[in-house]
């Protein structure tokens, strides 16, 4: 079945420092989407990726869309305290979203 | 807005009972779901529908079921809990198409069932 894996599963940084996480898909999809959910919280929408290498940036965030729409990476530059949270990718294919499995984000101050 | 609600934010159950998980959006969106989120596992979706008397399975269905008479509500029932039905559940609802499907989740409810 339709599996999107994302490593790492856990990423501890210093405040400053960058962070990656990568989202891979088994197969393709028809578009990616970001959340982040902070301790405690619910996932909250970030960003969507439709088309085929497709970059987008919200501030110190950027995201990509593989080039076959297998697999996706956020990059966070110069991290602060406020990044603290998981972040999920979650594929569309048909009407089922498919999410990741998340990356923990701690930033040590 | 209220945007999504979910009730109620706490429950405890023992095995074998039964209960419903409420959830309500003002949104007027055609599509809504229900996911579970444990440990190491993300979110897994376990039934979905895309409008009102529409609804379809997820990876994870056993063990629950839906309805969906009107397009604000969209409950979800377990009819014979199990402690493998521990978990935090959260229902989310989106437009389909239009450029984004940008899902919006309720707070969650965080289910024990002992």
């Amino acid at each position: 079945g339709q599996q999107v894996m994302q490593i790492p599963q856990y990423q501890h940084v210093q405040e400053g420092e960058d962070f990656t996480t990568y989202c891979n898909s088994s197969t393709t999809l028809s578009n990616i989407q970001w959340y982040k959910q902070r301790p405690g919280g619910h996932p909250v929408f970030l960003i969507q990726l439709v088309k085929s290498g497709e970059v987008k940036k919200q501030k110190r965030l950027t995201f990509q869309f593989g080039e076959a729409k297998k697999n996706s990476s956020l990059h966070i530059t110069a991290t602060q305290t406020t990044d603290v949270g998981t972040y999920f990718c979650a594929g569309r294919s048909g009407n089922q979203f498919y999410f990741g499995t998340g990356t923990s984000l701690t930033v040590i101050p | 807005n209220a945007g999504v609600t979910q009730t109620p934010k706490f429950q405890v159950l023992k095995t074998g009972q039964s209960m419903t998980l409420q959830c309500a959006q003002d949104m007027n969106h055609e599509y809504m779901s229900w996911y579970r989120q444990d440990p190491g596992m993300g979110l897994r979706l376990i039934h979905y529908s895309v409008g009102a008397g529409i609804t379809d399975q997820g990876e994870v269905p056993n063990g629950y079921n839906v309805s969906r008479s009107t397009t604000e509500d969209f409950p979800l029932r377990l009819l014979s809990a199990a402690p493998s039905q521990t978990s935090v559940y959260f229902c989310a609802s989106s437009y389909l198409g239009g450029g984004t499907d940008t899902q919006y989740f309720g707070p969650g409810t965080r289910l024990t069932v002992l």
